[in-house]
């Protein structure tokens, strides 16, 4: 799987549209890009995934570049429920076993503020 | 009804000793998946079953056995246990292997070695 780059932390203000960003450079054209979150103490929470056109769901909207070497997850208005790690992670979409793991990396630290 | 259900939630036990975890998906899914969360927070996946068929090991110990007596059901046994066995366990469990399918986690065990 591609490696992905994200930001170590960043900050929010409630009410605010929290973007955050994904680099995966060395994407291939048969792998998708996932986002979970992992509030402290559970598990970690399926966002929202895409691989090529931007997706939106009742949680987010995933932005996918053109070339897809990177992505932003928006949450529209982020709440202090949102507070967690973020993370970015490219999966192959090939129908084999070895390929359905997820492989995650450090994530973002989304900090929301009052 | 939680969709991906763990027990136990907490487990303390003494080195040497063996224990089990169990996992349980009501969501009629084929692909269960155990993966391991220690102190440094890396999540990182250990086996995944496909139909009960193993389809990855991510080079564990042989002390620790999975076991998936049907599809909705991947238990996790672990031999001899060590202090380095400390962390928390997350089960997870997908439609298939095909990589559109997103994972979905339980609120994992955690395990304490004294």
């Amino acid at each position: 799987d591609a490696k992905t780059t994200q930001p170590t932390s960043m900050d929010c203000a409630e009410g605010r549209a929290a973007n955050l960003p994904c680099n995966h450079s060395t994407i291939s054209g048969n792998e998708y890009v996932y986002w979970y979150r992992q509030i402290h103490s559970q598990g970690p929470q399926y966002i929202i995934h895409g691989l090529k056109n931007n997706e939106t769901n009742e949680m987010a909207s995933l932005i996918i570049t053109e070339d897809r070497k990177s992505s932003t997850l928006i949450l529209p208005h982020a709440t202090l429920r949102d507070t967690a790690v973020y993370y970015c992670i490219v999966r192959a979409s090939l129908n084999t076993g070895t390929a359905s793991k997820l492989t995650f990396g450090t994530g973002t630290r989304l900090q929301v503020t009052l | 009804d939680t969709a991906v259900s763990q027990t136990p939630k907490y487990l303390v036990t003494q080195m040497g000793n063996d224990k089990s975890i169990k996992c349980e998906q009501n969501l009629g899914h084929d692909t269960m998946y155990w993966y391991k969360q220690d102190s440094k927070k890396f999540l990182k996946i250990m086996f995944s079953y496909n139909n009960k068929e193993l389809i990855i090991n991510e080079t564990v110990p042989n002390r620790f056995s999975p076991k998936s007596p049907d599809k909705a059901h991947l238990n996790l046994h672990i031999n001899s246990l060590e202090l380095g066995d400390s962390a928390v366990y997350f089960c997870a469990s997908s439609q298939d292997v095909r990589g559109g399918q997103p994972q979905h986690f339980g609120d994992g065990t955690r395990l304490s070695i004294l």
